[in-house]
């Protein structure tokens, strides 16, 4: 199986319930964000990006919050399914200098039943 | 159906041969990028290249080589002196710099 997600913060939350998932960048340069999910043995999926001259942007079920101050990004999902079970991580770019993204080591999200 | 698909989803080789792994896309894409992937940490950039016959090193190239002969096509070659390749690989892509890059489903290589 797959091995990738070993010792990650897990986020347990009940099926129906809004789950929060955070992610600290480092670079205060970065101005582009994305969040992934990963499920297991799989490659990552985007699911919501966001730039730095916006704080929040909503998807289907997925808002993503930026604060440029703390530099932290969160992920909240509503209605959590048991398919929203997966790793999701963030990642960073700065678009005024070379291309670099820095991904984050992500959080588990389990959806209990 | 546009994607990228990455080939083979398994792979094990013996220490000391040279390995390669194919990446293709159908998305148009200009870009394209190899990251490896190990238990806890982040995804690290080993190569990408920003247009056909192209590309620059990642963070961590060393025992790696790629081509990119073809805008669809981002081979990479896993070479006798990569001292650790066993990891998981992924293939991504994407319209051009700085935008989202969109994965293919990966391949797990073995070397014993």
């Amino acid at each position: 199986g797959e091995s990738v997600g070993l010792h990650l913060p897990t986020l347990s939350v009940q099926e129906g319930d809004n789950s929060i998932i955070n992610c600290a960048y480092s670079n205060s340069a970065s101005d582009y964000f994305i969040w992934y999910k990963q499920e297991s043995g799989k490659g990552p999926q985007f699911i919501i990006d966001i730039r730095s001259n916006m704080d929040k942007r909503q998807g289907q079920r997925v808002t993503v919050l930026l604060n440029k101050t703390v530099k932290h990004l969160s992920l909240q999902i509503a209605a959590t399914q048991p398919g929203d079970s997966a790793v999701y991580f963030c990642a960073e770019a700065s678009t005024s200098g070379t291309y670099k993204y820095i991904f984050g080591t992500g959080t588990r999200l389990k959806v209990l039943a | 159906d546009g994607g990228i698909t990455q080939s083979p989803k398994y792979l094990f080789r013996k220490e000391g041969q040279n390995v390669t792994l194919s990446c293709e896309q159908n998305l148009n894409h200009d870009a394209m990028y190899w990251y490896r992937q190990d238990p806890g940490q982040g995804l690290r950039l080993i190569y990408y290249s920003q247009i056909v016959n192209d590309f620059q090193k990642g963070d961590i190239a060393e025992g790696y080589s790629v081509s990119r002969e073809k805008k669809e096509s981002f081979p990479l070659t896993v070479t006798s002196a990569q001292k650790n390749p066993t990891a998981f690989y992924l293939c991504a892509s994407s319209i051009g710099e700085h935008y989202e890059q969109y994965f293919g489903p990966g391949t797990r290589l073995t070397v014993t």
